[in-house]
């Protein structure tokens, strides 16, 4: 079965340069979640879907980051502008619904690094 | 605020069970207690959870204590694959919130 797919797996670009990260994730699953994993803050929660509605924003860092999800089958995380500061790995995540018991199934992640 | 503990680190050697402890004392009465592993340069991987029972896959075993405060992951032969980040969940709502984690070194 194919799991969750994030595109791309690896991002170099110059700081002010708007940044799209993509997941698509597993088919039937109704929630989706973006996190960002840094040395510093770990892992964190950006994010996240419940058929197709924003639930929770309240991890987004500020208004330079916005995220969507027009279907089912895909979401998109953008940093516009980008600073250095948002290097870190991107995480996608997806699961039949938002619940405690519910596990969350991960992509392998987007390594963004703004120079 | 919700909050687990866990070890920094852990080392186990080739072929021995081991045990990844975590204290969760201010879980709430209905969420289910989560385990993921994150290997290097990857995504974290759900590897067991439950609410109040022990609970066995092909992964690994989970030991809840009767009072649910803590529970025990347990590796029954560690290999070197399992050398990884272990992540007991604690919990926001409805958001899953990672602490630091177990660092496992599995020894040959």
């Amino acid at each position: 079965d194919a799991g969750v797919i994030q595109s791309p797996r690896h991002e170099v670009t110059e700081m002010g340069q708007e940044v799209t990260l993509r997941c698509k994730p597993i088919s039937g699953h109704n929630s989706l979640f973006w996190y960002r994993q840094t040395m510093m803050r770990g892992l964190e929660l950006l994010i996240y879907f419940n058929n197709n509605v924003p639930i929770d924003d309240s991890g987004m860092p500020e208004d330079r980051f916005s995220a969507k999800m027009p279907n089912a089958s895909f979401s998109t995380l953008k940093i516009q502008p980008s600073e250095p500061r948002d290097s870190a790995v991107y995480f996608c995540a997806s699961s039949l619904v938002a619940y405690s018991n519910q596990p969350q199934h991960f992509g392998d992640g987007t390594r963004l690094s703004i120079l | 605020d919700a909050k687990t503990t866990q070890p920094n680190s852990m080392e186990s050697n080739e072929e021995e069970p081991v045990h990844l402890p975590c204290n969760h004392s201010t879980i709430s009465g209905t969420d289910y207690i989560h385990w993921y592993r994150q290997l290097p340069s990857q995504g974290p991987e759900y590897v067991i959870h439950g609410l109040t029972s022990n609970v066995n896959n092909r992964m690994a075993s989970l030991a809840i204590a009767e009072d649910r405060k803590s529970s025990t992951l347990i590796l029954h032969r560690a290999t070197l694959r399992d050398a990884a980040v272990y992540y007991c969940i604690d919990h926001y709502g409805q958001n899953f919130v990672f602490g630091p984690g177990t660092r496992l070194s599995v020894l040959p």
